[in-house]
């Protein structure tokens, strides 16, 4: 697996677009970029996924550069319920999920 | 929504005793994977199932801890004997492999061995 580098910790404050950068410049071509959070004391949860092209679903944007060295999750509406540890995973899609250290988001009112 | 159930929610035993966690997958899905989390080094993969089968179990100190699925409902993590640095949270996710979704994570296992 492609390894990953993710700030430590951001702060968002609440209601505005939550940004959060993931460098992946080892990505190989059937890799494919994908993102969980952690609130605290819960078990992970998937975000989104994509391969080359931008994807959206209900929860956030994902957004990868066009030579896809690099990613970026945007959270559009940032609540305090997205305060969470962010990781941002490449791998193939029948693989195995390692985590790293993540980003530690926290929501400002 | 389906979901990953895993039980006990929280488990505190001595130092010595066998400990069993249990974990149902989402029915359907054909993947599974036991992860352990501490403060220090973070969430740890300690083995995964494809179709029932082990896959990979580098992560687990083989000599205490095992791992099973003795059918697609059910997966087992045991620890014999336990020892105060297995102490951690334990989860289970499940998932489909191919299907380009993600794994869907249980709540955990708090484990504390005393």
């Amino acid at each position: 697996d492609a390894k990953t580098t993710q700030p430590t910790s951001m702060d968002c404050a609440e209601g505005r677009a939550a940004n959060l950068p993931c460098n992946h410049s080892t990505i190989s071509g059937n890799e494919y970029v994908y993102w969980y959070r952690q609130i605290h004391s819960q078990g992970p949860q998937y975000i989104i996924h994509g391969l080359k092209n931008n994807e959206t679903n209900e929860m956030a944007s994902l957004i990868i550069t066009e030579d896809r060295k690099s990613s970026t999750l945007i959270l559009p509406h940032a609540t305090l319920r997205d305060t969470a540890v962010y990781y941002c995973i490449v791998r193939v899609t029948y693989d195995k999920v390692i985590f790293g250290p993540g980003t530690s988001l926290s929501v400002i009112p | 929504d389906a979901r990953v159930t895993q039980t006990p929610r929280d488990k505190v035993t001595e130092m010595g005793q066998e400990v069993t966690m249990r974990c149902q997958p989402i029915l359907g899905h054909n993947t599974v994977f036991w992860y352990r989390q501490t403060m220090m080094q973070g969430l740890e993969l300690l083995a995964y199932f494809r179709n029932r089968a082990p896959l990979d179990d580098s992560g687990m100190p083989k000599d205490r801890f095992s791992a099973e699925m003795p059918d697609a409902t059910l997966a087992t993590l045991k620890i014999q004997p336990s020892e105060p640095r297995d102490s951690a949270v334990y989860f289970c996710a499940s998932g489909l492999t191919g299907g380009g979704y993600g794994y869907t994570f249980g709540s955990g296992t708090r484990l504390t061995v005393v």
